[in-house]
């Protein structure tokens, strides 16, 4: 099984900043990534696939980035609607597919 | 758009079978290939369940698998999950997705409590 790990686990950010976040696997995945946004007692929202494609819907100011086995989700102006817990999860080859823990974004 | 809504028991009894279906609108289930369980525990991170293809083939956490199973019906156009023998370790909230990996369309989801 394919090990995700997120980092950090925290980010503080002010509206209108840079947020960066990072996802590893523990082997290959090649470009086999996705992204989620997740908001509290919603459902995910898929934002990213394929490591750097924005899923419909999804603001520019979000980019994915990475291949193998590290990966970025840059959000360029954290809008207040973006404060939320982003998963990434590989889904490369065969199952089982996997998620990382997740980086909580909250407002500094 | 796919709509996706989760159904079933709220609360199950430890040693008991966990059963949800998800009605697909918007669309046929034979329109799209695979569907999708994925579950969160209470304050907790996402897990991958399983998934099934709408011919019938399915995949499953091997964490899960022994006590897993999915299926799909398409004549309700719906696809079910049943998860045995549980323990409290499975209250969770459970979604349905579809696609396989990467999921574009979910369920809101629906928490099961797994408690006596």
């Amino acid at each position: 099984e394919i090990v995700m790990k997120q980092s950090p686990a925290t980010l503080s950010v002010s509206p209108g900043e840079r947020a960066t976040l990072s996802c590893r696997a523990s082997q290959s995945v090649n470009s086999n990534l996705a992204w989620y946004q997740q908001r509290p007692g919603q459902a995910p929202r898929l934002v990213i696939y394929g490591a750097s494609t924005r899923a419909n819907g999804i603001p520019a100011r979000f980019s994915g980035s990475g291949s193998g086995t590290e990966f970025t989700l840059t959000i360029s102006s954290l809008q207040s609607e973006d404060f939320a817990v982003y998963y990434c999860q590989q889904y490369n080859n065969l199952p089982p597919w996997t998620f990382g823990q997740g980086t909580k974004v909250e407002i500094k | 758009q796919v709509q996706l809504q989760e159904s079933g028991p709220g609360l199950v009894t430890p040693s008991g079978t966990l059963s949800l279906t998800c009605a697909v609108s918007g669309a046929s289930i034979s329109s799209y290939n695979w569907w999708s369980w994925v579950r969160q525990s209470p304050g907790q991170g996402l897990e991958w369940i399983g998934e099934i293809y709408h011919s019938g083939n399915s995949n499953y956490n091997p964490s899960l698998k022994s006590r897993v199973s999915i299926s799909v019906d398409k004549s309700k156009n719906q696809f079910s999950l049943k998860l045995r023998s549980v323990t409290a370790a499975d209250t969770a909230v459970y979604f349905c997705a579809r696609g396989s990996g990467s999921y574009e369309d979910w369920g809101q989801g629906t928490l099961v409590t797994v408690s006596s």
